[in-house]
């Protein structure tokens, strides 16, 4: 069974950094690009980054170009995000997912979310 | 960047409706698109991929079509289980993701 569970949320200041993390098991991590998503409250799903099997290839959304870096630890089987420079509106709900076999960025499987707070 | 617009934002249903939520893209994506249930306080739940192919494990009464700048989703007869919100998302060039669809119940 896929499973995905985050870690490293929290509530952090304006101009702060936090790492989020996520642990895969039940599929081979390796094979697999991997993603984060959030959802401020009340909001929709806004697609944030991506990153291929090897780690050698990101992709970010504009708003968070420069300020965030996915990577992974195939070895752990882990995804991590470092979030710097942070924003009230980076507060969401972050969550990790897992794409289909041939690379596509949509998300099969969904971890449960991490709620980031961004506040003073 | 392309943009996704979905339509209608809330829609009241009644159990056994058949219902159909729309989503148009801003240029031409093929058939990169995918379709997505949220309840409340819940992560995603993947439903259709590539426009028209149902994601193993979702009930066959959802169903997808479309193709270039326009897509639906459809809900043959409306559940219980099936008052949620649903987002499409293009896939075509990074991600983007519609501003989503509440069935809600009428």
């Amino acid at each position: 069974e896929v499973q995905l569970v985050e870690s490293g949320g929290n509530l952090v200041q304006p101009g702060g950094s936090l790492r989020l993390s996520c642990v895969a098991s039940g599929f081979t991590f390796t094979s697999y690009w991997m993603h984060w998503v959030r959802q401020a409250p009340g909001k929709g799903l806004v697609w944030v980054s991506r990153v291929n099997g090897d780690g050698r290839s990101t992709l970010y959304v504009d708003a968070v170009e420069g300020r965030f870096t996915i990577s992974r630890d195939n070895a752990k089987n882990t995804l991590y995000l470092q979030m710097n420079s942070l924003r009230d509106e980076d507060t969401a709900v972050y969550y990790c997912g897992r794409g289909p076999a041939h690379g596509g960025s949509y998300l099969e499987h969904w971890g449960q979310g991490t709620l980031v707070t961004v506040s003073s | 960047d392309i943009q996704v617009t979905q339509s209608p934002s809330t829609l009241s249903a009644s159990v056994g409706d058949r219902v159909t939520i729309t989503c148009r893209a801003s240029q031409n994506i093929n058939s990169w698109l995918a379709w997505y249930q949220q309840k409340p306080g819940r992560a995603p739940n993947l439903l259709i991929h590539k426009a028209s192919s149902l994601q193993s494990g979702a009930p066959s009464r959802f169903s997808g079509s479309g193709s270039g700048t326009e897509f639906t989703l459809t809900i043959s007869s409306l559940q219980p289980d099936d008052f949620a919100t649903y987002y499409c998302q293009q896939y075509h060039t990074d991600a983007t993701f519609g501003q989503g669809t509440k069935v809600e119940i009428k």
